[in-house]
């Protein structure tokens, strides 16, 4: 069955450090994959999707997200973190089935 | 233009009694998907509506929860005779059309609590 892991339910950075958010797939077929936001209280908002178009994908933001088949990863990234990237992250696996399947999140914490 | 809106925000309520989520799409999204939240199980996927019809409702805990849709637009998530592992966020979500690239646009979901 198609899933996803996201390595690390917690991650900080400094005001201005290099952020990395880790998720890997499995998939016996090529993947849709998503990148979503959640702040607090709110619903998901969509951060950047890889639909086989390019494998670097620039999402809202600043961030951006690199598949890499070899690998099965498509971590994301922002080179410079601010105070309001605060916020709770998942990636999420679409295998043509109209639902999407998340990962277990990653709260990225900011400090200054 | 507007969003993804679900009512009510918060609900509490004994155990044993029965609630109803409503969801409201995005105008003209034929797509509509119910998600759960809860600490314990992370997001979850519940139903997943085209139209008025649910081809997948794999995702249901049990048989005391159902959902309904009309007019293709409002969504209704019924949970019979609640249970304290009810307790969880419910979101809703819409798209345009019914496909694995599509984006999924997000409500605010409804806490429920159940004593």
């Amino acid at each position: 069955a198609q899933s996803v892991t996201q390595l690390g339910s917690h991650v900080s950075v400094s005001e201005g450090a290099l952020v990395l958010l880790r998720c890997n797939y499995s998939s016996s077929v090529p993947p849709y994959l998503f990148w979503y936001v959640q702040y607090p209280n709110q619903g998901l908002q969509l951060l950047l999707k890889y639909t086989s178009a390019a494998t670097l994908v620039k999402g809202i933001n600043g961030f951006e997200a690199e598949f890499k088949k070899s690998e099965t990863s498509f971590h994301l990234t922002k080179p410079s973190a601010h105070m309001s990237d605060a916020a709770e992250y998942f990636c999420a696996v679409s295998l043509g089935f109209q639902k999407l399947v998340f990962g277990t999140g990653t709260r990225l914490l900011v400090s200054p | 233009g507007a969003g993804v809106s679900q009512s009510p925000s918060n609900k509490v309520t004994e155990k044993g009694k029965d609630v109803e989520l409503r969801c409201d799409p995005i105008s003209g999204h034929t797509a509509l998907y119910w998600y759960r939240q809860s600490l314990g199980q992370g997001l979850e996927f519940l139903i997943y509506f085209q139209g008025n019809s649910a081809p997948d409702k794999s995702g249901l805990p049990s048989d005391r929860f159902s959902a309904e849709r009309t007019g293709g637009s409002v969504s209704t998530l019924t949970i019979q005779r609640t249970q304290q592992e009810d307790s969880a966020v419910y979101l809703c979500a819409s798209s345009p059309i019914e496909g694995a690239a599509d984006t999924q646009y997000f409500g605010p979901g409804t806490r429920l609590t159940v004593l």
